[in-house]
Order: C-alpha cells, then structure tokens, then sequence
C-alpha cells in the first residue's frame, strides 16, 4: 500500500510545455526529496525540503522549481519542457531522524 | 565531493548468497544506506548503518568499515524475487538526510 502518491505516473508532452508533477505523502514526514533518474542510472537528487516554506536546491542542477506549502505536498515544476528532461522523477520522504526514503512509484517524463 | 563505486551487475544460483560491496569516496561521511529497486519500481529501503559492524535484517545484512571506506549487503537463500538492482547511498554529514547514490549493481539470480 503505497503512501506516497506520484502522478501522473507517465507523461508525455511537446517542447515548451509548462508541467507540474505531483507528490503526495500520507504520513506526516517532514522532509521531502525529488530525485531524477535515468534508466539503469543512479539517483541525483534535485531538490529537497526539510519541512513547510523550506525548500533547497540539491547536487544536480536543474531548471525546475518545487514549493512546500503543506506538509503532505511537495510538487515539481518545469517552466518550458525541454527533451533533455525526458527521465524518471522519484519523490520521496523521510520522518525526524529516521534514515529511510520512502520512495514513490515515480512518473515517467518523455519531452518530443 | 562524493563517489561511490559499486560493481555494475552480478549474477548468483537461487539458494545461494552474494555480497555486494561498496566503497565511497566523501567529504564527509554520517551512514550508508543500501536500497532496493525492481524494473520500473520505486526505490525500497532495505539498511543502514552509522557504526562499524553488521546489521541483520532476515536474509539481508550490511555491513561497515568505517576506516576502510567500504560496506558491502550480504543477501542469503537467494530467491528469484531478489533479481533487482541494489544502490548502495551515504548520507555525508549529521543533521543532513540527503542520499548520495551509487550507481547500481544490478543482480541477477538465476535457477
């Protein structure tokens, strides 16, 4: 049962477009991760938030935003798509000082 | 900087136990954490460790050489279920939970 919610779960769109990707979490952990992934590649994390209004950029450059207005949503926004972001987006989250992700079944970008 | 090196693939005989073994190259250095992710999964968090020594959860366990920069995950009784890819992540510094991930050692287990 999955308490983290991605969506969508695959999107396709044109250069250019403005797109938002979701994420949601159910279980009142404070920070909030995304990461990019290409297939068989590892992780790199692009942002992350240590709680509400709190937000900061990580390792891998990236022209997206994300805001932190509730504790449960942490949404990722790309202003003008280009095909170099076709990849997978994993959101993920974390409790205090607890070490473990919770991962979210991520959502497939493809930029044409 | 960060780098963790991992080996890329390894393929084992169901019934059998692999180790996968991970040496980093930090700035600084908090805990690994070893991650588990299917073909088109998420990401499952499987252990972590801050101290030297081995944690064992079930047929998993991890392990830490704090001196020597490395750890490795142990999986024992190996099932189909475990072909999977296994990332090895180090959180740099206290009072950061950011993951740095290797790059993935993607097993195989075959019958």
């Amino acid at each position: 049962e999955a308490d983290i919610y991605q969506t969508p779960r695959y999107l396709v769109i044109g250069t250019g477009k403005k797109i938002t990707l979701e994420c949601s979490q159910t279980m009142g952990h404070d920070k909030m991760y995304w990461y990019q992934q290409d297939p068989g590649m590892e992780l790199h994390l692009i942002h992350y938030s240590y709680g509400v209004n709190s937000t900061e950029k990580g390792d891998l450059s990236s022209e997206s935003t994300v805001s932190r207005i509730r504790t449960e949503h942490f949404p990722l926004t790309l202003e003008s798509a280009r095909p170099s972001h076709t990849s997978q987006y994993l959101c993920a989250s974390s409790e205090g000082h607890m070490p473990g992700y919770t991962f979210g079944s991520g959502t497939r970008l493809t930029v044409v | 900087g960060q780098s963790l090196e991992q080996p890329s693939e390894v393929t084992a005989v169901e019934g059998a136990i692999v180790q996968i073994n991970c040496t980093y190259q930090t700035s600084g250095f908090y805990g690994l954490s070893w991650y588990q992710q299917h073909d088109g999964g998420a990401p499952t968090f499987l252990s972590y460790n801050a101290l030297d020594g081995l944690e064992e959860t079930g047929r998993f366990s991890s392990f830490l050489s704090r001196s020597d920069s490395y750890g490795y995950l142990l999986l024992q009784e190996l099932q189909m279920k475990d072909s999977a890819s296994y990332f090895c992540a180090v959180i740099g510094r206290a009072g950061s939970y950011q993951l740095t991930f290797g790059k993935g050692t993607k097993l195989s287990v075959i019958p």
